[in-house]
């Protein structure tokens, strides 16, 4: 079956602009949860989306945001992009709620903010 | 101070070696999980533990609940394995919320 999709794979931004990018999980999954990854912080988490709601949020500020459709898609907005924001956005998908499920990860978006 | 803390950051074997990744966190969990991840960033799950031991091939991972301590074991280490093992742990009662250790980086030298 088609495992975790992240479109774009890689883009350029500058500073002050914003980005919206996507991610289409495995069929069936319905929570789909968001990451940043860092070489000096490793992976932090964003926040997580089950059946449409938001049900946890990390430690980012009010400019990275988010939402997932009825078919369980997902995107994610930044904006007012700053240079710290270029990282690796990943996003997982699991069939389970509790974070006993498996969790399948897209190749993810590299973002770089000019 | 982090909740997960991940030990050794950096490790070199030779092939063959055993080879151990431990994992140490200080928050109430439902469940952790080691993942794999190669240069280019794909990541790759290995193993969800809630309790007690799981194998799989050459990989062995172990968790303690009342220590808060996991291990990871690779047995008979190939150059195949050099990766960056990461251990996450997914919080208690919230659903998938996760926090990670920094990541051990492997390499194993033929």
């Amino acid at each position: 079956k088609a495992g975790v999709t992240q479109t774009p794979r890689y883009l350029i931004k500058t500073r002050g602009q914003q980005v919206t990018l996507s991610c289409s999980p495995i069929s069936g999954h319905r929570s789909v949860s968001w990451y940043q990854q860092t070489p000096g912080q490793g992976l932090q988490f964003l926040f997580e989306y089950f059946s449409e709601t938001q049900r946890n949020k990390g430690n980012f500020p009010g400019r990275f945001s988010g939402r997932q459709f009825s078919n369980s898609r997902s995107e994610m907005n930044v904006s007012t992009l700053e240079l710290g924001d270029s990282a690796l956005y990943l996003c997982a998908s699991s069939l389970l709620s509790w974070g006993g499920g498996e969790l399948f990860f897209g190749e993810g978006s590299r973002l770089t903010v000019l | 101070k982090n909740e997960v803390e991940q030990s050794p950051q950096n490790l070199t074997a030779q092939e063959g070696e055993f080879i151990t990744i431990n994992c140490s966190y200080s928050v109430g969990i439902s469940a952790l999980h080691w993942l794999q991840q190669h240069p280019g960033g794909g990541i790759v799950s290995l193993f969800m533990l809630s309790s007690g031991k799981k194998k799989h091939g050459r990989l062995i991972a172990t968790i303690n609940i009342q220590e808060k301590h996991s291990s990871l074991h690779i047995t008979a280490s190939h150059p195949r394995d050099s990766a960056v093992y990461i251990c996450a742990v997914s919080l208690a009662n919230t659903g998938n919320q996760f926090y990670f250790g920094t990541g051990t980086s492997l390499t194993v030298i033929p």
